[in-house]
Order: C-alpha cells, then sequence, then structure tokens
C-alpha cells in the first residue's frame, strides 16, 4: 500500500519561497511506472496540477505554463521523497497542496495522494 | 491548456437516486479521463480511470462512459457516503487540468 506524508510550513511571508516535502513509503521515487506530481487546490482556482517528476533512464520535470519561472520538483532518492519549491510566492499562492502518485501506463492517473497541507501567505 | 467543463455545478438527490455528471474537454482527449471524490477536509480519491474502468475497492455503483469530449459519470444508487464533490480530470498532456467540481448534497 502506497502511503504519502507530506511536511512542511503552514505559513510563508510574500516574497520567500515555498518547500513542502512529501516522503514515499509502499513505492519508490525512482520507479519507472510513475510519477510524482504537486497540485494545488483553492476557492478561486479550485483544483491546479503544478507539476511532475519521474524518472525513465533519466529524471524528466513538466511544470504547469502558470507557475513554470517559480516552480522546482526535486526527487530524493536517498530519502525516497520529492519536493516542492516554489518561490516569490504572493497571497494568490495561498491554498492547499497535495502530493500525489501518478501511475504511468497505458494511461495516466493519480491513485494515492497525500494528506494535504494548508499553505497560508501572508505577512 | 485543455479546458475542462462540468454540470451540473451541483445538484441535490436522494438516497437511492441515480445520478449523472457529465464532462465535456475543450478538445478531444479520447479516453484520458479520470474522475475522483472529494469529501470535505479530505484528499481527493480517485474513482473512475481511462473514461469507464473502475479503480479497485470502489463501489460499483459507479461507471463511467465517454470518449473523445465528452464524458459521463453515474451513480446508479445514491448511498449516504457519496455525498461529495466530484472532478473530473484529463490526463491526455500536461498540464493535466481539472474540471471545477460538481457538488452531490442531499435533497
Amino acid at each position: 500500500q502506497v502511503q504519502l506524508q507530506q511536511s512542511g510550513p503552514g505559513l510563508v511571508k510574500p516574497s520567500q519561497t515555498l518547500s513542502l516535502t512529501c516522503a514515499i513509503s509502499g513505492d519508490s521515487v525512482s520507479s519507472n511506472s510513475a510519477a510524482w506530481n504537486w497540485i494545488r487546490q483553492s476557492p478561486s482556482r479550485g483544483l491546479e496540477w503544478l507539476g511532475r517528476t519521474y524518472y525513465k533512464s533519466e529524471w524528466y520535470h513538466d511544470y504547469a505554463v502558470s507557475v513554470q519561472s517559480r516552480i522546482t520538483i526535486n526527487p530524493d532518492t536517498s530519502k525516497n521523497q520529492f519536493s516542492l519549491h516554489l518561490n516569490s510566492v504572493t497571497p494568490e499562492d495561498t491554498a492547499i497542496y497535495y502530493c500525489a502518485r501518478e501511475e504511468l501506463g497505458i494511461t495516466y492517473y493519480l491513485d494515492y495522494w497525500g494528506q494535504g497541507t494548508l499553505v497560508t501567505v501572508s505577512s | 491548456d485543455i479546458q475542462m467543463t462540468q454540470s451540473p455545478s451541483s445538484l441535490s438527490a436522494s438516497v437511492g437516486d441515480r445520478v449523472t455528471i457529465t464532462c465535456r474537454a475543450s478538445q478531444s482527449i479520447s479516453s484520458y479521463l479520470n474522475w475522483y471524490q472529494q469529501k470535505p477536509g479530505k484528499a481527493p480519491k480517485l474513482l473512475i480511470y481511462a473514461a469507464s474502468s473502475l479503480q479497485s475497492g470502489v463501489p460499483s455503483r459507479f461507471s463511467g462512459s465517454g470518449s473523445g469530449t465528452d464524458f459521463t459519470l453515474t451513480i446508479s444508487s445514491l448511498q449516504p457516503e457519496d455525498f461529495a464533490t466530484y472532478y473530473c480530470q484529463q490526463s491526455y498532456g500536461a498540464p493535466f487540468t481539472f474540471g471545477p467540481g460538481t457538488k452531490v448534497d442531499i435533497k
């Protein structure tokens, strides 16, 4: 059974960097059949996919255009986890952030999710 | 980006009712369409993947259909635990966009 455990601060100041970590159990961040995603949810934007990282002989990253200039998603193979870094945050980045596993096969879907982290951007 | 729309945005129904939710994509996405259920304070839960495949452990009263641009989620007999918000999501290509959701509440 795959489990994803999120950690990170719930309050970030404007212009600073939002950093969250998602620890994986029951699977590997280096799996060839999974991708590791970050999604956020807010009343104004709904569910918004932010990006993913996955390994297929080398590491790949896909990012949403809306945050592409500010986002980094990094795998950490030594700790079997992955992280989200979103810099230059504004109050618009206030949301519940989720990590999720994406099954990579003939089709693609988000089958395991973290518990969610409410991140508030405020001074 | 592929835009996803859902209808209705909300509905009221009774236990035992048959419920149908529609999702439409702004371009053809073949069968790369997933459905999720979300309850307050919880992460979304995968119900249906590839338009019509039931995720393991999900009750058979949930079913999905469609391909191309038009998709449907059906709950054959609504149960008390089904009152929630339902989202469609396309996995045809990044960014993997979600619909705005359909809230199902008690009539």
